[in-house]
């Protein structure tokens, strides 16, 4: 069976530095992996996706995130935060049989001016 | 991009009454959509997948006749909270796919449900 760990439930970083939200999943077979971000009182939006491509993704917002099979992660990072990137953060694996979404715990961003 | 949306936002009501949230699909067909529900500071929690003219599929412990799903169009879904209890406020999201093979999911910016 599939499962997403976030390994982080709030990540704190300073405006202008770099920021790593951590995920780790499980699955049978190549996954597709996804992350999303919610901001408040908004809608989730999809950042980035990974289906069997390149390992190296680029999502949007200068968001990225390699696909490490030897390792079982996908992490989310980018080089410089801005305030607007404070959200939750949702690392999501696709179920192998039916496509369903598997959700991680979700990642709170907070950014200090 | 494909947008979906919800109505109403936020609903407040009383206990025993019962809501209907409605989920459209505005650009493009939605084959199938999902209901999620979202508690406080928790990740999403699938509840059902319908598709267009068929009977919704529901997760293990979501109880089918407290919430029912219609799926009547290719770019509309209703869920109905029956009889509302105060258990029941949460935030309820939805989402919709136009083909499975391209997985993926667009989302809703959700509903608000506050029972008293």
């Amino acid at each position: 069976a599939q499962s997403v760990t976030q390994l982080d439930s709030h990540v704190s970083v300073s405006e202008g530095t770099p920021v790593l939200l951590r995920c780790n999943y499980s699955s049978s077979y190549s996954p597709s992996l996804f992350w999303y971000v919610q901001h408040p009182n908004k809608g989730l939006q999809l950042l980035l996706k990974y289906t069997s491509a390149a390992t190296l993704v680029k999502g949007i917002n200068g968001f990225e995130a390699e696909f490490k099979k030897s390792e079982t992660s996908f992490h989310l990072t980018k080089p410089s935060a801005h305030m607007s990137d404070a959200a939750e953060y949702f690392c999501v694996v696709s179920s192998d049989s039916n496509y369903q979404l598997i959700w991680g715990a979700g990642t709170k961003l907070i950014i200090k001016p | 991009g494909a947008v979906v949306s919800q109505h109403p936002s936020w609903v407040i009501c009383k206990s025993g009454t019962s809501v209907k949230i409605e989920c459209r699909s505005l650009d493009f067909q939605a084959t199938t959509m999902f209901w999620y529900r979202q508690f406080p500071k928790q990740s999403l929690m699938l509840m059902a997948t319908s598709n267009e003219g068929s009977k919704a599929t529901y997760e293990q412990g979501v109880e089918k006749d407290k919430f029912l799903i219609n799926h009547a169009s290719l770019t509309l879904s209703t869920l109905t909270v029956t009889s509302a209890h105060p258990e029941d406020s949460s935030f309820y999201i939805c989402s919709a796919e136009w083909d499975r093979e391209y997985n993926e999911q667009f989302f809703g910016p959700g509903t608000r449900l506050t029972v008293l």
